[in-house]
């Protein structure tokens, strides 16, 4: 898998786009970038994937650049409850395998403040 | 509804003993995974299973085994626990089949504490 590095912590003014960086400077062509969260004492929480193009969902937008060797997770509008650990993940998506198992690393830990 | 759900919430138990936490989902995903959050945070896979193959982490100790008595169930068992056991341990699934891999939904976990 490509690694990913991520600033450890980022604060956050409520109502305020949080804005979460991501390297992956060795990503291959056929693999994906997920971000997931984790909020405290509860499991991790899938909330977006994309490959080259730019996404958005309900819960965010992510921005890969034209390289993709690096994106960004924007969530609009922060709010105290999108204060968790946010991870980066780079994986390829294969049909059909059972291996294909998610590797977490440190995350970025938002801290959304009133 | 609960998507994906895990028995016991809390485990207290002593050294040596042998135990079991059990794992649904009601999501009829066809792939189930395990993960351990040591007290440092860091989340690591287990195991990955379908009813196809079961894929081990080559760090996870024998002593750990997962059993799956169907599609919507994955169970851990745990034998002769030790010190370094405890953890909270979460179970995931995901759509393969015609689905995204990498889309897992985690249950709420499982603190064990070992003493």
């Amino acid at each position: 898998d490509a690694k990913t590095t991520q600033p450890t912590s980022m604060d956050c003014a409520e109502g305020r786009a949080a804005n979460l960086p991501c390297n992956h400077s060795t990503i291959s062509g056929n693999e994906y970038v997920y971000w997931y969260r984790q909020i405290h004492s509860q499991g991790p929480q899938y909330i977006i994937h994309g490959l080259k193009n730019n996404e958005t969902n309900e819960m965010a937008s992510l921005i890969i650049t034209e390289d993709r060797k690096s994106s960004t997770l924007i969530l609009p509008h922060a709010t105290l409850r999108d204060t968790a650990v946010y991870y980066c993940i780079v994986r390829v998506s294969q049909y059909g395998n059972a291996g294909n198992m998610l590797t977490f690393g440190g995350g970025t830990r938002l801290m959304v403040k009133p | 509804d609960t998507a994906v759900s895990q028995t016991p919430k809390y485990l207290v138990t002593q050294m040596g003993n042998d135990k079991s936490i059990k794992c649904e989902q009601n999501l009829g995903h066809d792939t189930m995974y395990w993960y351990k959050q040591d007290s440092k945070k860091f989340l690591k896979i287990m195991f990955s299973y379908n009813n196809k193959e079961l894929i081990i982490n080559e760090t996870v100790p024998n002593r750990f085994s997962p059993k799956s008595p169907d599609k919507a169930h994955l169970n851990l068992h745990i034998n002769s626990l030790e010190l370094g056991d405890s953890a909270v341990y979460f179970c995931a699934s995901s759509q393969a089949a015609g689905g995204n891999y990498n889309e897992q939904f985690f249950g709420p976990g499982t603190r064990l504490t070992v003493l």
